[in-house]
């Protein structure tokens, strides 16, 4: 059984450009949660979505956004980059929006501003 | 979440176990503590989690003092693939997880050979 992929793993965009970030979750998860990891911090909780909805939003200004599709995979979308938006994002699914059983994680997409 | 502290880091011999400590003494009855951990430009790992009694799985035990004020992550024989940022986390239990993981700084531990 496959994780949960994300792609690309590396990308690199120029201050002001917008990006997409997609990620697939375990077969069977209904829920993708998307995290932003900073160099030398934890991850910060940016959105969780379940069941196609929208059911948690962190504290992250309206530049990012995302959406799940019927099979349950998800993009995060940025827009008008920043440099501060350099970091390794990270998608987690779990098979049902609480979250409860553990999450399980992707390896994440390294995204750098310049 | 209730708030969580952890040490910055902590050293452990190889073969030996190593026991992390949380504290997390503004937890509230039915939230339960999780642990992750992060290896090195990989993506956090689950790794056990517990309510009030003490929990044993393939990777490791929790132990959960009977105030809940705080727990202890145990991997009874550390090897050096065990190097990594271990993150304990209580999640608000009525937010039906919406409000996703505060992870905190977590505690590195470093296995030495």
């Amino acid at each position: 059984d496959a994780g949960v992929t994300q792609s690309p793993t590396h990308l690199i965009k120029t201050r002001g450009q917008h990006v997409t970030l997609r990620c697939s979750p375990i077969s069977g998860h209904k829920s993708v949660s998307w995290y932003q990891q900073v160099l030398g911090q934890g991850p910060q909780f940016i959105f969780q979505y379940y069941e196609k909805e929208e059911r948690g939003r962190g504290n992250f200004p309206d530049r990012f956004s995302a959406r799940q599709f019927p099979n349950y995979s998800s993009e995060l979308n940025v827009n008008a980059l920043l440099l501060g938006d350099s970091a390794l994002y990270l998608c987690a699914s779990s098979l049902a929006g609480v979250g409860l059983y553990g999450y399980t994680f992707g390896s994440g997409t390294r995204l750098t501003v310049v | 979440d209730a708030k969580t502290t952890q040490p910055p880091s902590m050293d452990c011999a190889e073969g030996r176990a190593a026991n992390l400590p949380c504290n997390h003494s503004t937890i509230s009855g039915n939230e339960y503590v999780y642990w992750y951990r992060q290896i090195h430009s990989q993506g956090p790992q689950y790794i056990i989690h517990g309510l009030k009694n003490n929990e044993t799985n393939e990777m490791a035990s929790l132990i959960i003092t009977e105030d809940r004020k705080s727990s202890t992550l145990i991997l009874p024989h550390a090897t050096l693939r065990d190097t990594a940022v271990y993150y304990c986390i209580a999640p608000r239990a009525s937010g039906g997880g919406a409000d996703g993981l505060t992870f905190g700084k977590g505690t590195h531990l470093i296995i030495q050979p």
